[in-house]
């Protein structure tokens, strides 16, 4: 097990409605990384959190959207939802914004949407 | 921008079979390298990484991989496959200066017993 955790594990939304995501870093990890992974496909990167701030994105329209708290936990919402969103949502913790430092995966959350 | 090309989408070996999947990246910085696995129903883990130092690297469960600067090239080795290493198997490159990791599209292992 890595430490990070992730609810839920499924869901089902949708077209048009908006979810939230969650994920738990690991302990003593201020840094973290979310990815869509579509069926067939290696993980995107939707983009990154550091203490709090968003710290880097990829090529994700603005209805993808995050939060970092306090704790460094955090939170993807998307709204608007789009068949396509349809994938795995994979959270990735990980201590320090750069340097020789590796990330650490959740089972992610298999959103659905219909 | 970054991209990570592997060439084999789906390898089917029989145990005891040696094991040699490609990773190409595109990238002319400095870079760090990974490989991870996903069993099925599991999440990513990372098989090993390289940094800098020994461009050998050595891995879990008997995984090696050797980076090749001049190749652009981080190809994942293991002797002798197991049907435990049924998985599948996606390498990585992240700039030296950011957190973001760039994946390839995974290779999808079978090892028949």
């Amino acid at each position: 097990e890595t430490g990070v955790t992730q609810s839920p594990t499924h869901l089902i939304k949708t077209r048009g409605q908006q979810v939230t995501l969650r994920c738990s870093s690991q302990s003593g990890h201020n840094t973290v990384s979310w990815y869509q992974q579509a069926l067939g496909q290696g993980p995107q990167f939707i983009f990154q959190y550091y203490r709090e701030e968003e710290n880097g994105r990829g090529n994700f329209p603005p209805r993808f959207s995050g939060l970092q708290f306090p704790n460094y936990s955090s939170e993807l919402n998307v709204n608007a939802l789009e068949l396509d969103d349809s994938a795995l949502y994979l959270c990735a913790s990980s201590s320090g914004q750069e340097g020789h430092t590796e990330a650490f995966f959740g089972q992610g959350t298999r959103l659905t949407v219909v | 921008a970054q991209s990570v090309s592997q060439h084999n989408h789906h390898v089917i070996l029989s145990e005891a079979a040696s094991l040699e999947l490609g990773c190409n990246y595109s990238y002319g910085g400095t870079v760090n390298l990974f490989w991870y696995v996903q069993y099925p129903g599991q999440h990513l883990q990372l098989l090993l990484k390289y940094f800098s130092g020994d461009p050998l690297v050595k891995g879990i469960k008997g995984f090696e991989a050797e980076f090749i600067k001049s190749k652009f090239s981080f190809n994942l080795r293991k002797p002798s496959v197991q049907w435990s290493d049924t998985a599948e198997y996606f390498c990585a490159v992240r700039n030296t200066g950011f957190q973001k990791l760039v994946f390839g599209t995974g290779t999808r292992l079978l090892v028949s017993p």
